[in-house]
Formats: C-alpha cells, sequence, structure tokens
C-alpha cells in the first residue's frame, strides 16, 4: 500500500505568478482534500474532490482551482500568487465519501511549501 | 471564536510524564480527529472517534459529545512525542476544521 506522495517539496514563486502542485493519493482511495498552512497556524481546508468532482470548498478565491484524475491523483492550481500564498500546502487522501456523507481518516501528504516572494 | 479550540497552546515536560492535552468544539460532529505534525509539515492520523475511548499505545484519545470536549493523552512522555498535537472536527466527511495546535516538547 502506498502512501500519499506530493510534488514538488519546495517551490519558489514570486508574486503573480502561477503554480501548479500535484498529489497522488493513498492506493484505494478516491477523495482528496486540499489544505494551506500558514506558519503556525492549523491548516484550512481548500477544497476537496471526490471521483473528480468538487465535493465541498473552503473560502478561498476562484483563483484557487483543483482538478482530480481518473486515478484519484489531484491537482492544486494558484493564479496570480500573493504574498500571503506562501504556506505549507497538504493534500489527504480518504477512502469513504459517499454520497457526499460519512466520515474516514484522512491520510496526509508531506506537504509542498511554497514561498511567494 | 474558532470552531475548534485546542489547549495549552504549548506544553514543555520531562520525559516520563503524564501529557494531557485538551480539545473543545463548539459545533455538530460526525467524528473528531487527533493528528501529529512533525517539523517538516508532515501529519500523521492519530485517532479518528466519535465516542468514548480510543487507545494506541502509549496514546489515548477521549471524547464527550455531550461536553463537546475531548483529550488526547500520553503516558510515558519521551522525547520522540516532542511535536504539535493537532485537534481536527469533521462533519459529514465534507473537511476537517482545524485547531491551532499545541507544541509538545518533552525535555530527556
Amino acid at each position: 500500500e502506498t502512501g500519499v506522495t506530493q510534488s514538488p517539496t519546495h517551490l519558489i514563486k514570486t508574486r503573480g505568478q502561477q503554480v501548479t502542485l500535484r498529489c497522488s493519493s493513498q492506493s484505494g482511495h478516491n477523495t482528496v482534500s486540499w489544505y494551506q498552512q500558514a506558519l503556525g497556524q492549523g491548516p484550512q481546508f481548500i477544497f476537496q474532490y471526490y471521483r473528480e468532482e468538487e465535493n465541498g470548498r473552503g473560502n478561498f478565491p476562484p483563483r484557487f482551482s483543483g482538478l482530480q484524475f481518473p486515478n484519484y491523483s489531484s491537482e492544486l492550481n494558484v493564479n496570480a500568487l500573493e504574498l500571503d500564498d506562501s504556506a505549507l500546502y497538504l493534500c489527504a487522501s480518504s477512502g469513504v465519501v459517499a454520497g457526499g456523507r460519512g466520515t474516514d481518516t484522512q491520510y496526509f501528504g508531506p506537504g509542498t511549501r511554497l514561498t511567494v516572494l | 471564536k474558532n470552531e475548534v479550540e485546542q489547549s495549552p497552546q504549548n506544553l514543555t515536560a520531562q520525559e516520563g510524564e503524564f501529557i494531557t492535552i485538551n480539545c473543545s468544539y463548539s459545533v455538530g460532529i460526525s467524528a473528531l480527529h487527533w493528528l501529529q505534525q512533525h517539523p517538516g509539515g508532515g501529519i500523521v492520523s492519530l485517532f479518528m472517534l466519535s465516542s468514548g475511548k480510543k487507545k494506541h499505545g502509549r496514546l489515548i484519545a477521549t471524547i464527550n459529545i455531550q461536553e463537546k470536549h475531548s483529550s488526547l493523552h500520553i503516558t510515558a512522555s519521551h522525547p520522540r512525542d516532542s511535536a504539535v498535537y493537532i485537534c481536527a472536527v469533521s462533519r459529514g466527511g465534507e473537511k476537517l476544521t482545524f485547531g491551532t495546535g499545541t507544541r509538545l516538547t518533552i525535555i530527556p
């Protein structure tokens, strides 16, 4: 059973640029959630994808967008980067979100640390 | 006021001490999660519970649904337990809402 992986591990961008972060879910998991963790804070929910469709979104602007692929891997895209986007971005996969109900343990990847200069 | 509050924010203890970290929440939940985050960012899920008590090795998690309160206990603490411990709640499986974490340092 492979764990959740994320790439890249670190990334430096400048304000106004665009970035794509990638996540491979744990084998057998069909749900992926993305979180943003600013320094010294708890993670904040960005959005969740279930079977390639968005299944809930937090309080983030539309320049944060995502995709989930048929193999359940996922991307987080951020356009027009701002300094405040500097954070650790975590993805987590889980196996059961039948109809958006139920809950299951989420398995986290190691995160991508994004620095916006 | 945050939906999930943890206390204390920071905790330093001697090796061997019994550790308690508390979590209170203000919303209805389907489950409460305890997570461990080491320096560098990786998060490990320790427990998911919706009632009663769970135990894994030296870790024990309890929850009181009526009081909207959970505790994480560590027995015979060890320096390798040093990490940030985060409480999070889920409602219907859509997302986790996190507390800000408790930074635990165990001194040899």
